[in-house]
């Protein structure tokens, strides 16, 4: 099983759209990030997330750490065709939190 | 500013042959690296991390090594390439004080 848990894992829509994917585990964890890829290119940084609850926003992007910190979300709002991409959620695990490990992602594709 | 540095951007090669990929970082010293593979359209798989010269921990035990004879230094090795090693693999660095990785672009591999 993996340790991070993303859903759904395709995600079709038009422009315009709303939409919210999903991070989620049964561990806890002090901290948990967001990255988006592009085809062809590695995974860029969105936000990071630390507290219990925590809400944080980027433009039309808003990211939440569930209260346990087992749980995440990513809600995007009027969503454009310059948001496709493969948007992943990451986790610094065991090893002396040295261990970075990924979710298996959220594909998303937006249709103008 | 700290850069990544991956290559070569595709490869072909075949059945049984060797492999090496080479990763440098720049403009930081001491830091996390990482190797991961990527299957078309997944998230992605830890393969081998490492937090100091010598020092490396393995993920996923098969045909690949990964060897960090310098600091800002990090190479994946294979003796004997089988199809299933196809894939995207990624290099990535963090400083061990933050939790944000920087990637490469990443090495194409079709092994035929």
């Amino acid at each position: 099983t993996q340790l991070l848990e993303q859903s759904p894992q395709f995600l079709s829509i038009q422009e315009g759209e709303n939409l919210t994917v999903y991070c989620n585990s049964s561990s806890v964890f002090s901290s948990l990030q967001w990255y988006r890829q592009e085809p062809g290119e590695g995974p860029v940084l969105l936000v990071t997330v630390v507290t219990g609850g925590e809400v944080k926003k980027l433009k039309r992007l808003t990211f939440q750490f569930g209260d346990a910190r087992k749980d995440s979300s990513l809600h995007i709002t009027a969503a454009q065709p310059g948001d496709t991409g493969l948007y992943l959620c990451a986790v610094l695990y065991s090893g002396g939190y040295n261990k970075l490990i990924f979710g298996a992602g959220t594909r998303l594709a937006v249709h103008p | 500013s700290q850069t990544i540095h991956q290559w070569p951007a595709t490869l072909v090669q075949p059945v049984g042959s060797p492999l090496s990929l080479e990763c440098t970082v720049e403009g930081t010293s001491n830091p996390n690296l990482y190797w991961y593979r990527q299957a078309a359209g997944r998230g992605l798989q830890l393969l081998f991390y490492s937090v100091g010269i010598g020092q490396i921990s393995s993920e996923v035990p098969q045909n690949l090594s990964a060897s960090r004879p310098q600091d800002r230094q990090f190479i994946l090795s294979s003796k004997k390439l089988l199809l299933s090693d196809s894939g995207f693999y990624l290099c990535a660095w963090r400083d061990g004080l933050n939790t944000e990785a920087f990637f490469g672009q990443g090495t194409r591999l079709t092994v035929v």
